[in-house]
């Protein structure tokens, strides 16, 4: 069974502030990892994706994640905050064939930019 | 590229009626396409999986007679919620893949209400 934790329901910071976003998940086989971004009523838009390649992987917009096996993480940064990053952010898991690629979404962190 | 098109964006009805949602993918053939739904200020529940050609895979606690899942092309699937009532509005969003292990685009969700 595959699950995943966001530490953080609600995350504030100031414009230029470095973002820190928690993630750890459980997963019984080797998994791939997803941060997804969503806007008010909007889908949603894949900002990066771990495939077991590099342990540090950066996407799109400046963000990065770095994936620990040993601590069972995946954390979202991003060294300088954007007012357009205010958004809901989502971490998702897939345990790839065994679940039938599914995705479990993490129960999502809310950024708030402050200008 | 990998762009998912959902319509209506928006749909408002009266208690009773049937609703039909279209998802898209426009720029590539998506041999799977999944239906999830999102409560307010709730992560997304994968409500249907959906191959094409075949019978779609319903989540334990999803009626599949309620919401009716069709996926007859490579590029289209529609969701038709029947005799929706309130307790079916909500956000419904579809994404699509285009082969086993290639990430989920998703749409841009269709916001339900029912009168």
């Amino acid at each position: 069974a595959q699950s995943v934790t966001q530490l953080d329901s609600h995350v504030s910071v100031s414009e230029g502030t470095p973002v820190l976003l928690r993630c750890n998940y459980s997963s019984s086989y080797s998994p791939s990892l997803f941060w997804y971004v969503q806007h008010p009523n909007k889908g949603l838009q894949l900002l990066l994706k771990y495939t077991s390649a590099a342990t540090l992987v950066k996407g799109i917009n400046g963000f990065e994640a770095e994936f620990k096996k040993s601590e069972t993480s995946f954390h979202l940064t991003k060294p300088s905050a954007h007012m357009s990053d205010a958004a809901e952010y989502f971490c998702v898991v897939s345990d790839g064939e065994a679940a039938g690629n599914k995705l479990t979404f993490g129960g999502g962190t809310r950024v708030l930019v402050k200008p | 590229g990998a762009v998912v098109s959902q319509h209506p964006s928006r749909v408002i009805c009266k208690s009773g009626t049937s609703v039909k949602i279209e998802c898209r993918s426009l720029d590539f053939q998506a041999t799977t396409m999944f239906w999830y739904r999102q409560f307010p200020k709730k992560s997304l529940m994968l409500m249907a999986t959906s191959n094409e050609g075949s019978k779609a895979t319903y989540e334990q606690g999803v009626e599949k007679d309620k919401f009716l899942i069709n996926h007859a092309s490579l590029t289209l699937s529609t969701l038709t919620v029947t005799s929706a009532h309130p307790e079916d509005s909500s956000f419904y969003i579809c994404s699509a893949r285009s082969s086993f292990g290639q990430p989920q685009h998703f749409g841009d969700g269709t916001r339900l209400s029912i009168l």
